[in-house]
């Protein structure tokens, strides 16, 4: 199946633990994504990165590290977890000279920090 | 100011009546403009983009864009139940980020 994939879906973990959350795109999509949508539903854009290099970089604490192997694969690594890391993270993924800039989400990971 | 607006609803409209949802933004620069759906515990998915002043339709649904006025609507006709759910305006801004609203819940009521 063509897809934006992330993994894992759901992660439970005390605060002060490091975790990563992992995303592929199938697409051909150059241009992948992470963004956080809080307890409000609010989607608000983290990271973007451009056939591997970063280019929007919003203001997000540097406990969050984005990696970016290749144009398909973005990773978001998340160090001394807070309370307040609790949201659902998506990946998507885009293609930037289509004109529009359409966004294909992944399915979401929710992260819970107790 | 937030860069998207929209109410956040919830918007209850009857079954088979036309629900009507409103959109602004900040950027003049803006280049092209979204309405995604989401339903509860899923992730957001296109239901059209604008990029032009005036009207677009797919179908039930009709998007109209106004840039001197800086807004954007969704129309759709026809409301079904299965319409209910979160409808996220989104915009392209000049800065080429995507930059989302907080997002319209509606319900439709048989």
């Amino acid at each position: 199946d063509t897809a934006v994939s992330q993994t894992p879906k759901y992660l439970v973990t005390q605060m002060g633990n490091d975790k990563s959350i992992k995303c592929e795109q199938n697409l051909g999509h150059d241009t992948m994504y992470w963004y956080k949508q809080d307890s409000k539903k609010f989607l608000k854009i983290m990271f973007s990165y451009n056939n591997k290099e970063l280019i929007i970089n919003e203001t997000v604490p540097n406990r969050f590290s984005p990696k970016s192997p290749d144009k398909a694969h973005l990773n978001l690594h998340i160090n001394s977890l807070e309370l307040g890391d609790s949201a659902v993270y998506f990946c998507a993924s885009s293609h930037q000279g289509s004109g529009a800039n359409v966004l294909t989400f992944g399915a979401g990971s929710r992260l819970t920090v107790l | 100011q937030k860069e998207v607006e929209q109410n956040s609803g919830p918007l209850s409209v009857p079954e088979g009546a036309i629900a009507s949802l409103n959109c602004t933004y900040s950027d003049r620069g803006s280049q092209s403009f979204f309405w995604y759906r989401q339903y509860s515990g899923k992730s957001p998915e296109l239901i059209m983009f604008i990029y032009s002043n005036g009207d677009k339709e797919d179908g039930r649904f009709t998007a109209q864009l106004n840039k001197a006025s800086q807004y954007v609507s969704l129309l759709i006709r026809d409301s079904q139940p299965s319409d209910s759910a979160t409808y996220l305006c989104a915009v392209n801004s000049s800065a080429s980020k995507i930059i989302f609203g907080s997002g319209t819940r509606l319900s439709i009521r048989p």
